[in-house]
């Protein structure tokens, strides 16, 4: 165990869905991270939220809207997604900025 | 472009031997990081090597670091069944400030019994 937990692990939705993926980090880390993985493709950084505020936004579509309430809580919400956007979403935690990031174990959601 | 690029995309090795995984990378790094995947799962830090540093070790592990040729290298030693896994080196750029680690590709790693 990591001590970054995710949850659900596993998620089948429609395109017309309205969902969450929760990420919980009990590391008192500062910094917290969406990846998304596909097939065959590099791990993409989504977001990063460091103490709350988000940092980084790497082109990501607005279908995709990150929440981070608290340094230990970090949200995705989805909303109206493409059978394109089917992959192993990925938390992650550091303590601080280029620092060793620790993952959870993922979601994987598949988009009908 | 990509920052890390894993080679051998794909890795096949015999239990006991040793496995050797290489990841080039392009602009002036912080440090560099190794992780392992297990299939469909998060992936797991194994060894951070900071830019001032040529070599390193962690148990069966063995990093090193080339800043003049972009390179590092992974050495897994006398390898298990469980080393079974994807390998990702992820750099970390030489801006304080940053948060962004850029992961390459990885290598798939076949260890057979």
């Amino acid at each position: 165990e990591t001590g970054v937990t995710q949850t659900p692990r596993h998620l089948v939705m429609g395109m017309t869905n309205k969902k969450s993926l929760k990420c919980e980090q009990h590391l008192g880390h500062n910094a917290m991270y969406w990846y998304k993985q596909s097939a065959k493709k590099p791990l993409e950084l989504m977001f990063v939220y460091s103490l709350e505020e988000r940092v980084e936004n790497n082109s990501v579509p607005s279908r995709f809207s990150p929440e981070c309430p608290n340094s230990s809580h970090l949200f995705l919400h989805l909303h109206t997604l493409q059978p394109e956007d089917s992959a192993l979403y990925l938390c992650a935690s550091s303590r601080r900025a280029s620092d060793t990031q620790y993952f959870g174990p993922g979601t994987r959601l598949t988009v009908l | 472009s990509q920052q890390g690029e894993e080679d051998p995309q794909a890795l096949s090795i015999q239990e006991g031997e040793n496995a050797t995984m290489n990841c080039s990378y392009k602009t002036s790094i912080n440090n560099l990081q190794w992780y392992r995947q297990n299939s469909g799962r998060g992936l797991v830090h194994l060894i951070l090597i900071r830019s001032n540093e040529r070599e390193k070790h962690s148990g069966r592990l063995r990093v090193t670091l080339d800043t003049s040729k972009k390179s590092s290298s992974l050495l897994i030693t006398a390898s298990r069944a469980a080393d079974t896994a994807s390998y990702f080196c992820a750099t970390g750029p030489r801006v304080d400030s940053s948060y962004k680690l850029i992961f390459g590709s990885g290598t798939r790693l076949l260890v057979r019994p």
